[in-house]
């Protein structure tokens, strides 16, 4: 069974630092890019990172550049996600997903998704 | 950046048809992706490819794509379908993908 577990969210202070793991199994981790995905509380999904099969390529969306650090462990298969400077706006549920579509014939789409990891930024 | 637009929220009776709308720019020429999301739990794509269900989506769930507006659509809808939904797109021009804010589908 393709599967994905997330861990590693709490509650942190703004300014601190958190760093997620996401766990895959079921599957050939390093043939996939993989993503971190959010959604703050009561709110829709954000796109966060992603990154390449052999972590070459990395990619953020604005509002983290600088701050967040994606990477992944081929040997262990898994995926991180180290947060730093975290912010209140940065309170959400952190989904990690796989990346699947035809490689350059369709634009790809994320499955599965792990159950998510909760992460609370406040003083 | 590219913007998503869904409706918040459709109600329908069971057994009846609910229909999702998901604006955007010339959407026609991308490829809309689906996901399904309950409460309390992660999201799961029901359909890919603006209309291809993957294996375990029922039929009940289908897919079109045209002009600025894609659709996913759900026959026969049952109380399980109570979810939100929410479309998805690559945006070409920054390279990353797009969620539409997703639409909660009451079932009466």
């Amino acid at each position: 069974e393709v599967q994905l577990v997330e861990s590693g969210g709490g509650l942190v202070q703004p300014g601190g630092s958190l760093r997620l793991s996401c766990a895959a199994s079921g599957f050939t981790f390093n043939t996939y890019w993989m993503t971190w995905v959010r959604q703050a509380p009561g709110k829709g999904l954000e796109w966060v990172a992603k990154i390449k099969q052999d972590g070459s390529e990395k990619y953020y969306v604005d509002s983290v550049k600088g701050r967040f650090t994606i990477s992944r462990d081929n040997a262990k298969n898994s995926l991180y996600l180290q947060m730093n400077s975290l912010r209140a706006e940065d309170t959400a549920v952190y989904y990690c997903a796989r990346e699947v579509g035809a490689a350059g014939l369709i634009p790809p789409w994320f499955d599965p998704w792990g159950q998510g990891t909760l992460v609370t930024v406040s003083s | 950046s590219y913007v998503l637009t869904q409706p918040p929220s459709v109600s329908v009776a069971p057994g009846q048809t609910a229909s999702f709308s998901c604006g955007g720019n010339n959407i026609g020429t991308k490829s809309v992706h689906w996901y399904q999301q309950k409460p309390g739990q992660a999201p799961v794509v029901v359909v890919y490819d603006d209309s291809v269900r993957p294996s375990g989506i029922p039929e009940r769930f289908s897919g079109s794509n045209s002009g600025n507006t894609a659709t996913l659509t759900i026959s026969r809808v049952e109380a399980g379908d109570e979810a939100d939904y929410y479309c998805q797109v690559w945006d070409s021009s920054s390279d990353h993908p797009v969620f539409g804010g997703g639409t909660k589908l009451t079932v009466l």
